[in-house]
């Protein structure tokens, strides 16, 4: 079956734009995560949804990152007035509870110039 | 503060022979280990993992080691093959794991002709 799609795979934009990242997870998986991969690092918890709602939004770095997930599948991840330091993979990964393993998609390479 | 961490940034190893990578985690409330394998331009795929509460856990070519007097982990693979090359995560969740992973910055495993 179709794993987790991530678009676009790549996004260039410039400092101060805002841009948003999708993500569609596996078909009935009920938990969606977003991760945050920079060079030389580790995927970074972002956020965590257990159907429509933020189960866990601890690891949003600050006001300008923002998630939805409204009808409890896709999910689009929403970053304003971007920084040069938001330049990173965004990954999304979905699982079928939230104990369950966790299933990534291929991730987004955003680079802010 | 790190903690997961993954002290070795790359490994070679001749196939066929074996490959052993080692994690060491801080956080003593972590009670279930993963072992992510990730090659360029794809998200992370899962590989294995161990609950605490077993010192243990094989698969097929892969065997993961859980220490937990020793806040240590280690992966084995044996025997490697040129398909083993890739960047493997250790990551580890606590109790209540429908939630966020927490990754180690990743080991470089070259197999070597």
């Amino acid at each position: 079956g179709a794993g987790v799609s991530q678009t676009p795979s790549n996004k260039v934009t410039e400092k101060g734009k805002y841009v948003e990242l999708r993500c569609d997870p596996i078909s009935g998986h009920t938990a969606l995560y977003w991760y945050r991969q920079s060079l030389g690092q580790g995927p970074e918890f972002l956020i965590y949804f257990q159907g429509t709602g933020a189960a866990d939004d601890s690891g949003l770095p600050n006001d300008r990152f923002f998630a939805v997930r409204p009808e409890g599948s896709v999910s689009t991840l929403k970053i304003q007035r971007t920084e040069r330091g938001d330049s990173a993979v965004y990954l999304c990964a979905s699982s079928i509870g939230g104990t369950d393993t966790q299933y990534f998609g291929p991730g987004t390479r955003l680079t802010v110039l | 503060d790190q903690q997961v961490k993954q002290n070795s940034p790359s490994l070679s190893v001749q196939e066929g022979r074996i490959s052993i990578l080692n994690c060491d985690y801080t956080n003593s409330m972590f009670d279930y280990f993963l072992w992510y394998k990730k090659y360029p331009a794809e998200g992370p795929t899962f590989l294995i993992s161990i609950s605490s509460i077993k010192d243990k856990n094989e698969d097929g070519r892969f065997t993961v080691f859980l220490n937990k007097s020793a806040k240590h982990l280690s992966l084995h693979i044996v025997p490697s093959q040129p398909g083993d090359s890739a960047v493997y995560f250790c990551a580890a969740s606590a109790p209540n794991r429908d939630d966020k992973i927490i990754f180690g910055k990743g080991t470089r495993l070259h197999i070597l002709p």
